[in-house]
């Protein structure tokens, strides 16, 4: 069965730490793996990422694939408290069907 | 640019009763996703419209259904609500069908009581 594992669940830093989350996948011949920042209501896109090895970077985020070992990490540098969120991952796959899965997220709270 | 725009924001309905939501996609998207979010299951795909036809449909039952009209607009019906209907309704428009960017609306949170 398609699954995607985010990790950690959540996170608790302070302003200035530098955060890795994770994104691991098993999906059905994968096609692209998608980032988001969810907030309050919609999430917003932040990457998306189709070769391995190949940074996408904004600002203070960047993200990179690994499509050998099947995960994907956000980083993020110099967090601000604007940087609270959950983040999604979501992956797509074709097993005849097209659709993305996605991740529970990874709640990430930066203090002051 | 306009973003997606969702409608309404907010409804509250019923066991057994029906709801229509609506979602138009960003000018000159032709793609429109539909997800529910739930605070238990996450984001789950439900199914996805490109040039007025479904493309590709999640695991829900046939009480969910849509469409798309030939301005990309799109409509999630579903009829005979639970109370595990209860959740954020979602869409994304993407510019292409399948694995592309997509872009999210605010959502229709809706309540069944």
């Amino acid at each position: 069965e398609d699954k995607v594992v985010q990790s950690p669940l959540s996170l608790v830093v302070h302003e200035g730490d530098t955060v890795t989350l994770n994104c691991s996948y098993e999906v059905t011949n994968f096609r692209s793996l998608l980032w988001y920042k969810q907030e309050k209501k919609a999430p917003t896109f932040l990457f998306m990422l189709t070769s391995s090895g190949i940074e996408k970077k904004s600002g203070r985020l960047s993200s990179i694939l690994d499509k050998k070992e099947l995960f994907s990490i956000l980083n993020i540098t110099a967090t601000q408290t604007g940087d609270s969120a959950i983040y999604l991952c979501a992956v797509g796959g074709d097993s005849g069907t097209y659709k993305y899965i996605f991740g529970t997220g990874t709640r990430l709270k930066v203090l002051a | 640019k306009a973003g997606v725009t969702q409608t309404p924001r907010y409804l509250i309905k019923t066991r057994g009763q029906q709801v229509t939501l609506s979602c138009s996609p960003i000018s000159g998207h032709r793609s429109v996703s539909w997800y529910q979010q739930t605070p238990g299951q996450g984001l789950q795909f439900l199914f996805e419209y490109f040039s007025e036809t479904q493309r590709n449909k999640g695991n829900f039952p046939g009480r969910f259904s849509g469409r798309q009209f030939s301005n990309s607009r799109s409509e999630m019906n579903v009829s005979t609500l639970e109370l595990g209907d209860s959740a954020l309704y979602l869409c994304a428009s993407s510019l292409r069908a399948s694995y592309n960017e997509q872009f999210f609306g605010p959502g229709t949170r809706l309540t069944v009581l």
